[in-house]
């Protein structure tokens, strides 16, 4: 039972680059989340997903995308990167436990846009 | 909108208590507080549910106040272990959104 599993961990990005960060989680949750975390400051939610097929923006969705084809797995697209999404990408997940249940993470991707 | 937390930093010494609110301005139904090592993930650490229901830690504990749309963390005899920074989290308001406090960083030093 591997749990939240992010990948890259790391990547540098060039100006105007586009790249895809990849999420998936073995527990069967409904609830996905993508957040981005800037040095010293809080959790920032960009997107969310219910369940398959189903989506819906965060606090700041602007510059990025998402998809959610299979309860498994929540991508996250950027377009176009820019110095200010530079950051700590972390996904997360949870049961649908009556709305209830805590956030499971993965360990973070660090990007940095140059 | 995000809950507020207070105070913004702590630095306790091994051994004293702290209290780290998180006030929202939406109605709350429950609360999850997590704690986050430098360059580490969030952990959990407990939940508060509406009724007061509390599941979590032996020296921390935390209660939940609906009316005041607050919950409080209670870290006694701190430890070193314990430096980090707390974050309290909501899906408030009846919604799958699901968003943090703005956290608060503790340091217990020796």
């Amino acid at each position: 039972n591997a749990g939240v599993t992010q990948t890259p961990k790391f990547r540098i990005l060039k100006i105007g680059q586009s790249m895809t960060l990849q999420c998936t989680q073995d527990m069967n949750h409904n609830y996905m989340y993508w957040y981005r975390q800037d040095p010293g400051m809080g959790l920032k939610l960009i997107y969310y997903s219910v369940g398959a097929g189903i989506t819906d923006k965060g606090e700041v969705p602007n510059g990025y995308n998402v998809s959610r084809s299979t309860t498994e797995d929540f991508p996250l697209r950027l377009e176009l990167a820019a110095p200010s999404q530079t950051s700590v990408y972390f996904c997360a997940s949870r049961a649908r436990q009556g709305n209830t249940g805590e956030l499971f993470f993965g360990e973070g991707s660090r990007l940095t846009v140059l | 909108q995000q809950p507020v937390q207070s105070p913004q930093a702590v630095i306790l010494r091994e051994g004293e208590d702290a209290v780290i609110n998180c006030s929202s301005s939406k109605a709350l139904y429950s609360v999850h507080w997590y704690r986050q090592k430098h360059g580490e993930a969030p952990v959990f650490l407990m939940i508060l549910l509406k009724g007061g229901e509390q599941k979590g830690h032996e020296k921390i504990s935390a209660s939940f106040n609906e009316k005041k749309q607050q919950s409080s963390l209670y870290l006694t005899a701190s430890q070193l272990s314990y430096s980090g920074t707390y974050f309290c989290g909501t899906a408030g308001g009846g919604t799958y959104k699901y968003i943090f406090g703005t956290g608060t960083r503790l340091k217990v030093l020796a």
